[in-house]
């Protein structure tokens, strides 16, 4: 059974051209992932919702923007893709409240290849 | 700040050797460690974990023991299959839960 799905899991867009990506999951967790993965690298934590609370990490570029409308939905928004963010976005969700034992339930990712 | 220092790769063995990848951490508080495994083109997906010191984590013939003396959780198999060839991440997540802090991945091949 499906628990964090990414859709497309393969997404072609062209240099400056806005794509969205998107997540689901049917585990009513409370935390919701967006992480970039280049070649293999370790993923990369972008941003994250805490229920309806929106946290950036400091590094992430302002060209990267996330949508949570309701529980089950995360979306991530690339304003103006450049050739640098080619890579895999993983998005995972946990459960709060248990501490340094949450675990994160990743999505199969989408590739994004621009070109 | 926390860190994950994991075994550079690449890892080729044959198939039924013993596996074993190095893990080794830093962090502040009781972080609780993981393992995930990434196969070509796919998420990560869990394999194990570990909450507390001395607990081993063990899940389809892997196993990994929290060593807090040692701030290790080495990863470990008795005998790798063709389909073990992955990417492996080392993981911790400490008493601040919001972010996980992740190895830089260990490529696993086996051969036949």
């Amino acid at each position: 059974d499906a628990m964090v799905i990414q859709n497309p899991r393969y997404q072609v867009t062209q240099f400056g051209k806005p794509v969205t990506l998107s997540c689901s999951q049917t585990l009513n967790h409370n935390v919701m992932y967006w992480y970039q993965q280049k070649s293999s690298q370790a993923p990369k934590l972008l941003f994250h919702y805490y229920d309806k609370d929106f946290n950036n990490e400091a590094d992430t570029p302002d060209n990267f923007q996330s949508r949570r409308p309701n529980t089950s939905f995360c979306f991530l928004d690339i304003r103006s893709p450049g050739l640098g963010d080619a890579a895999m976005y993983l998005c995972a969700t946990s459960r709060a409240g248990q501490g340094a034992q949450e675990t994160q339930y990743f999505g199969p990712g989408t590739r994004l290849l621009v070109l | 700040g926390n860190s994950v220092t994991q075994m550079e790769g690449p890892v080729t063995l044959s198939e039924e050797a013993f596996l074993t990848i190095n893990c080794t951490y830093t962090a502040t508080g009781y972080p609780s460690l993981f393992w995930y495994v990434q196969y070509p083109g796919e998420g990560l997906q869990l394999l194990l974990k570990a909450t507390k010191a001395d607990d081993k984590g063990s899940n389809k013939g892997f196993e990994a023991t929290y060593r807090k003396e040692t701030t290790s959780f080495h990863l470990e198999k008795g005998s790798v299959q063709v389909s073990d060839s992955a990417v492996y991440f080392c993981a911790l997540r400490d008493t601040n839960a919001g972010k996980s802090t992740f190895g830089d991945g260990t490529t696993l091949t086996v051969k036949p």
